[in-house]
């Protein structure tokens, strides 16, 4: 069985302040991949980042960060001085070894200017 | 190439009635899925396939069946639509890599109310 548990439900910040999203996932695998996704008002889900349980190293891609850490089971994303247009729903996911995908409840980030 | 489409984008059903949502993409996937979103709970698994002719159930497949019978269509069958069924409906389809999805190409949505 897998897990994907996003606490935090919604978090509001100013324009150019940092946030950060939690995710915490539960496998009993040894390789599994993790996702983020974006779900902006409009409505679609667009990929941003995978990760392969076998890379621990952390991925910077503009203003936007991944801290994967093995040891506690946690896959957080940052998004650095945000702008409005980050305004989104994110989700975090995990597939593991049966063909499933596990999506968390996902974070509602309002981004206020 | 156009990705994953769904059809119809928006579509009101009376409890009891039947419908498909149609589903197809053109970059040769394996894997396929119907997922639906409620709201505060994320996107839920209904059914997947890993090939024509190869379907399994997911998390919440109760009210649903699924086929495949080319590597292109996923067509999702609500058998006879419940109020609970009110949700957001979204295909996706992706390559496999070792037994385990990879990213995941979403289509954009049928939004399905049922009275």
């Amino acid at each position: 069985a897998q897990k994907v548990t996003q606490a935090q439900t919604e978090i509001s910040v100013v324009e150019k302040e940092d946030v950060t999203l939690d995710c915490v996932y539960e496998t009993r695998d040894t390789t599994y991949y993790l996702f983020w996704y974006k779900q902006p008002p409009s409505g679609e889900l667009v990929f941003l980042i995978r990760r392969n349980s076998f890379d621990e190293q952390n991925e910077i891609s503009g203003r936007y960060s991944w801290n994967f850490q093995k040891s506690t089971s946690s896959f957080n994303f940052t998004i650095t001085a945000s702008q409005v247009v980050d305004s989104a729903v994110y989700f975090c996911a995990l597939s593991s070894n049966d063909y499933k995908l596990s999506f968390g409840a996902g974070t509602t980030v309002t981004v206020r200017a | 190439n156009a990705g994953v489409t769904q059809t119809p984008k928006f579509q009101v059903l009376k409890t009891g009635q039947s419908m498909t949502l149609q589903c197809a993409q053109d970059m040769n996937h394996e894997y396929m899925s119907w997922y639906r979103q409620d709201p505060g709970m994320g996107l839920r698994l209904i059914h997947y396939s890993v090939g024509a002719g190869i379907t399994d159930q997911g998390e919440v497949p109760n009210g649903y069946n699924v086929s495949r019978s080319t590597t292109e269509d996923f067509p999702l069958r609500l058998l006879s639509a419940a109020p609970s069924q009110t949700s957001v409906y979204f295909c996706a389809s992706s390559i496999l890599s070792d037994r385990r999805p990879y990213e995941q190409y979403f289509g954009p949505g049928t939004r399905l109310t049922v009275t």
